[in-house]
């Protein structure tokens, strides 16, 4: 059985980093093939890929955001870490991890989410 | 990047109507088209990958098409627990995954 958790403050002050985890079970990023990608989505609005790690430890991240964000991994841990430096109010939002996999690059298992708020 | 576009962004439905979802991709994504389905306050449920494979456990009365830069989900007969957001996402551009803006079911 497939499940993902995201853990992670719930509020954060404008211009801080904010550092969110990934803890999963029922597969292994070192397993070839496997991914986990970070997508958020703000109140009310649509969904948006930040970032994904793979299990040769290739990441890749949002075009738009990427001189913000670190993705990075723990195998022996079952975890994804992602870090976002600088965060603005327009980042309050609900932050999800999920499964992907290079076979076509979709989301099959997602985590509950966890919303951040950005707010002095 | 890849833009994604919707249509409706919103629709009314009655159970057991028929309802049809059109994405758009700005540029040709082959068949790198996936769908989801989310339900307020809960993450998405894949639906639809690669444009047309019903994900596992997905009931067979939603169904996928399309290839290149438009592409729809059907739902042939609205159940009451159908009525959420629909999101559309290529996975073509790898890196640079995009969701399409969603499109909101609810009842007639």
């Amino acid at each position: 059985q497939v499940t993902l958790r995201e853990s992670g403050p719930a509020l954060v002050k404008p211009t801080q980093t904010l550092t969110l985890t990934c803890t999963f079970s029922g597969f292994s990023l070192s397993t070839s093939g496997m991914c986990v990608s970070w997508v958020r989505q703000p109140p009310g609005k649509a969904l948006e890929w930040l970032a994904i790690i793979d299990w040769d430890d290739d990441k890749y991240y949002s075009t738009s955001l990427k001189t913000r964000l670190t993705i990075s991994k723990d195998t022996s841990k079952n975890q994804v870490v992602l870090t976002m430096t600088n965060m603005d109010p327009v980042d309050t939002a609900t932050y999800y991890c999920a499964r992907t996999e290079v076979t076509n690059y979709y989301f099959d298992y997602w985590g509950q989410g966890t919303l951040v708020t950005v707010s002095s | 990047d890849i833009q994604m576009t919707q249509s409706p962004s919103s629709l009314s439905a009655s159970v057991g109507d028929r309802v049809t979802i059109t994405c758009r991709a700005s540029q040709s994504i082959s068949s790198y088209l996936n769908w989801y389905q989310q339900k307020p306050g809960k993450a998405p449920n894949l639906l639809i990958y690669a444009a047309s494979s019903l994900q596992s456990g997905v009931p067979s009365r939603f169904s996928g098409s399309g290839s290149g830069t438009d592409f729809t989900l059907t739902i042939s007969s609205l159940q009451p627990e159908d009525f959420a957001t629909y999101y559309c996402q290529q996975s073509y551009s790898t890196p640079g995954f995009t969701f399409g803006p969603g499109t909101k079911v609810d009842i007639k």
